[in-house]
Parts: C-alpha cells; structure tokens; sequence
C-alpha cells in the first residue's frame, strides 16, 4: 500500500501566481517528512523537513510547508512561482523500519510566462 | 564540490548481460542506498548500508546485488539484466540511517536494457 500520496500528477501555473503541492502520508506516530525538487536530468535536492515542533516550516528558494497532523497532510507553498521553479517535486516521510523513506510518486511543476 | 558521484550517466545492456552501478560519497557519511525511479511510482529502495560492512534489502531488491566496499563508496550489481530493469537508479547517502537528516542524491544513472 502506498505510504505517501501525492495527488496531483501535473500541475501548471503562471509565472507569478502562488503554488499549493498537495502531499498525504499514513503513518503510525509522528513522522518525519520532507519534500525534495527535482530538475531535469538531475538527482533529487531536499526543499525542506519537519521533524517535530513549528508545524510551519521554512525551506530553500522560498518555499514553506505545512504539518497538519489532524489531515495527515504535508502541504507545499509558495507565494510566487518563478520559472526556475519548473521541476519534478517529492514528498517524503519516514522513517519506516529505522531506515527507510518512503517517496510519493511526485508533481510535475510546469510554469507558464 | 561535496556530494554523491554516480557513475555511469547512462547505459544501455542487452537481456541476460551484467553491469555494476558506481556510486562514491565524500561527505564521510555512514549510510547510503539505492533507490530506482519508475514513471508514476516515485523512488524505490533497492538496497541500503547502514554502515560500513552493512547491506540490508529494500523494497525491491530482486535482480539486484550490493556491495558496501568502503566507507565512500557503494556499488549496485545487475547479474543478468532484464527489460523490467529498465529505470533511472539513484544513489544516496545521510549520516545516519533514521531519515533524521534527509539524503544527499547522486545525479542517477538512466539504464536501458534491451
């Protein structure tokens, strides 16, 4: 069963316009969760996580994200998209037997001018 | 710069043939993994090491062998390739197993078998 569910496939928005990356996970206690860009041809670069306290946590290139634990949801934001920010987005959360994250399937970001 | 060196970028193998899958770490980390990326189901784990002389199976890891060679440097086996290895592999390494720190990822290896 999937751990992590990223229901959005694809998302497009304008240059300028705000961004919501939705994430949900099934997890038995508190999780630890992360959400990692991915550019093109690239690995995976980590935006951010959550551990514990704050539930409104500040990552890199501007983007923030939300805990919710009452909608097991890990929500991604970002006031205003660039166009640098076109790229594939995972949600992640662990760990799951001491040692491994389970990664949702991934948002495709696309930017238009 | 620091980080996760995956070698090669790509590669394309007939059925039946073998490959290994480099990956070096130089940030004196003390797990790494492999991870495949299939469209539509995100990152998988194949295999991890927890620390040196360590390997313990993932998810996935049929098909797939491991080799922990030193501290830096963390190798993936293909014995004898099918299409359903077709897939974008990954390495990664963090300081301790536990997720508490997020995983450095090398830039991935696209493997084609044909």
């Amino acid at each position: 069963a999937q751990s992590v569910t990223q229901p959005d496939i694809h998302i497009t928005v304008s240059e300028g316009a705000s961004l919501e990356l939705r994430c949900n996970y099934s997890y038995g206690a508190t999780p630890y969760l992360f959400w990692y860009v991915q550019s093109p041809g690239q690995g995976l670069q980590l935006l951010l996580k959550y551990f514990s306290g704050d539930t409104l946590v500040q990552g890199i290139k501007g983007f923030e994200a939300e805990f919710k634990r009452s909608q097991s949801s890990f929500n991604l934001r970002k006031p205003s998209v660039h166009w640098s920010d076109a790229a594939e987005y995972f949600c992640a959360v662990g760990p799951y037997n001491n040692n491994d994250m389970r990664f949702g399937a991934g948002t495709r970001l696309t930017v238009k001018p | 710069n620091a980080g996760v060196t995956q070698t090669p970028k790509f590669q394309v193998l007939k059925t039946g043939q073998s490959m290994t899958l480099q990956c070096a770490q130089d940030m004196n980390h003390n797990s790494m993994y492999w991870y495949r990326q299939d469209p539509g189901m995100g990152l998988r784990l194949i295999y991890y090491s927890a620390s040196e002389g360590t390997t313990d199976k993932g998810e996935v890891p049929n098909g797939y062998n491991v080799s922990r060679l030193n501290k830096r440097e963390f190798s993936l086996r293909l014995e004898s390739a099918a299409p359903s290895q077709t897939s974008v592999y990954f390495c990664a390494s963090s300081e301790n197993t536990g997720s508490f720190y997020g995983y450095t990822f090398g830039s991935g290896t696209r493997l084609t078998v044909v």
